[in-house]
């Protein structure tokens, strides 16, 4: 169980572009989930916490205005960046908090996003 | 802020071989969370063990297991009898919550399992 996926798991577009990443908890619901960020050969950097039926939280130096992060349903977040340039290409994953005692995250696949 | 530091990038080690991965952090919580997690090459993480700070015991997954130092910061991953499906990226994170929001992952192990 605890299974999380994310669509698509590849994308590339156009600079100036919007590029939306969806992230769905398949048999559980999670009121919050996590989106982070991976740079080649690098680690994941936590770049907002998502809270279904609220706005999500944004760590420091993230653009709100450019990542923006919808919570509609306790199964669906979604992250769409705006105005895409290539310096955002990277590999973004999700992650759904499981919660029943012991809270665990679950991640998703990951999506690679290029920005041409 | 914490902050994780793995400062091992690769190690490889013969398949069946025990292997030890270091990390350390920097804290000033005294109640904390601490986890190893694998990213294999298909870059899905796993959560490979979990180790809470107010616990003295250390974590143990079956061939898994971690050496925890509250006082030196320290939060080795011991894998033994390794096995090819061990060669992965390993992070090591740390959470001031319960459960593990709000991970700080430090930047990853690349082991290989040699056959």
């Amino acid at each position: 169980g605890a299974v999380v996926s994310q669509h698509p798991s590849r994308v590339i577009c156009k600079s100036g572009t919007s590029v939306k990443i969806e992230c769905r908890s398949l048999d559980f619901q999670a009121t919050t989930m996590f989106w982070y960020r991976q740079f080649p050969k690098q680690s994941l950097m936590l770049m907002a916490t998502s809270n279904e039926g609220s706005k999500a939280t944004y760590e420091q130096g993230v653009e709100k205005d450019k990542f923006l992060i919808n919570h509609a349903s306790l199964t669906l977040s979604t992250l769409t960046v705006t105005s895409a340039h290539p310096e955002d290409s990277s590999f973004y994953i999700c992650s759904a908090l499981f919660q029943r005692g012991n809270d665990e995250q679950y991640f998703g696949p990951g999506t690679r996003l290029t920005v041409t | 802020a914490q902050t994780v530091t793995q400062s091992q990038p690769e190690m490889s080690v013969q398949e069946a071989e025990t292997v030890t991965l270091s990390c350390t952090y920097d804290t000033s919580e005294s109640n904390y969370y601490l986890f190893w997690y694998k990213q294999p090459p298909s870059r899905q993480m796993i959560l490979v063990i979990r180790q809470e700070a107010y616990k003295q015991q250390n974590a143990t997954e079956n061939r898994f297991s971690v050496n925890f130092q509250k006082a030196a910061k320290s939060f080795s991953l011991k894998i033994s009898d390794s096995q090819l499906g061990d060669t992965a990226m390993y992070f090591c994170a740390f959470s001031p919550f319960f459960g593990n929001e709000k991970l700080t992952f430090g930047t990853g192990t690349r082991l290989t399992i040699i056959p």
